[in-house]
């Protein structure tokens, strides 16, 4: 069975600062797919990465970046220089390499940026 | 903007009522999905549609009807709903059924059932 923990259930900073969201997943595959969604009050979940399993690359897009560890099975999100606009609620989420795109999802994470 | 466009955006409806949520994408996706989520939890699988034929249905409650009319309609029919099925109703898309495509989300119906 799939499972995926995100242990923070609210972090609030202020703006500018910086602020790490963890995940940590549990897969008996040798082969499955990553992901981050955010979900601002609006309610629409919003596609932010996707990683394999075989990719353990960082990733860096603006002032989103992405730290992979298979080690660890940890897939950890981290927004520099937080802006207020960044406040929603982020969810990490697991999904198999075959059959369909169906998404395990953490229980998020609700990120509070205060100005 | 989304493209994943859901009607209405908001519903209420009496335990008696029959109603619809309607879902539509324009991406040439031919897998479709209907998630559950109520407040302060993530999103629950319900229904799955690959190229227009039900694929996963995870014994979701028969008062709950999914239908694809075709490729980029996806609906949801409600019957006799109890007030514990009030929730946010979120249908996706993917480009394909396989695993790991990723799913596009509309912004949801949030139903309210009185």
């Amino acid at each position: 069975a799939q499972k995926v923990t995100q242990a923070q259930t609210e972090i609030s900073v202020v703006e500018k600062e910086d602020v790490t969201l963890d995940c940590v997943y549990e897969t008996r595959d040798t082969t499955y797919y990553l992901f981050w969604y955010k979900q601002p009050p609006s309610g629409e979940l919003v596609f932010l990465i996707r990683r394999n399993s075989f990719d353990e690359q960082n990733e860096i897009s603006g002032r989103y970046s992405w730290n992979f560890q298979k080690s660890t099975s940890s897939f950890n999100f981290t927004i520099t220089a937080s802006q207020v606009v960044d406040s929603a609620v982020y969810f990490c989420a697991l999904s198999e390499a075959t059959g369909y795109s169906t998404l395990t999802f953490g229980k998020g994470t609700m990120l509070l940026v205060s100005p | 903007d989304t493209e994943v466009t859901q009607t209405p955006k908001h519903l209420v409806m009496g335990m008696t009522n029959k109603k619809s949520l309607k879902c539509e994408q324009h991406m040439g996706h031919r897998a479709m999905y209907w998630y559950k989520q109520k407040a302060k939890k993530p999103p629950e699988l319900m229904f799955v549609y690959s190229y227009e034929k039900l694929s996963i249905n995870e014994s979701v409650p028969s008062r709950f009807s999914p239908e694809c009319p075709n490729s980029s309609l996806l609906n949801l029919h409600l019957h006799a709903l109890q007030p514990e099925d009030s929730a946010l109703y979120l249908c996706a898309s993917s480009h394909s059924g396989g695993g790991g495509t990723e799913a596009f989300f509309g912004q949801g119906t949030r139903l309210t059932v009185v």
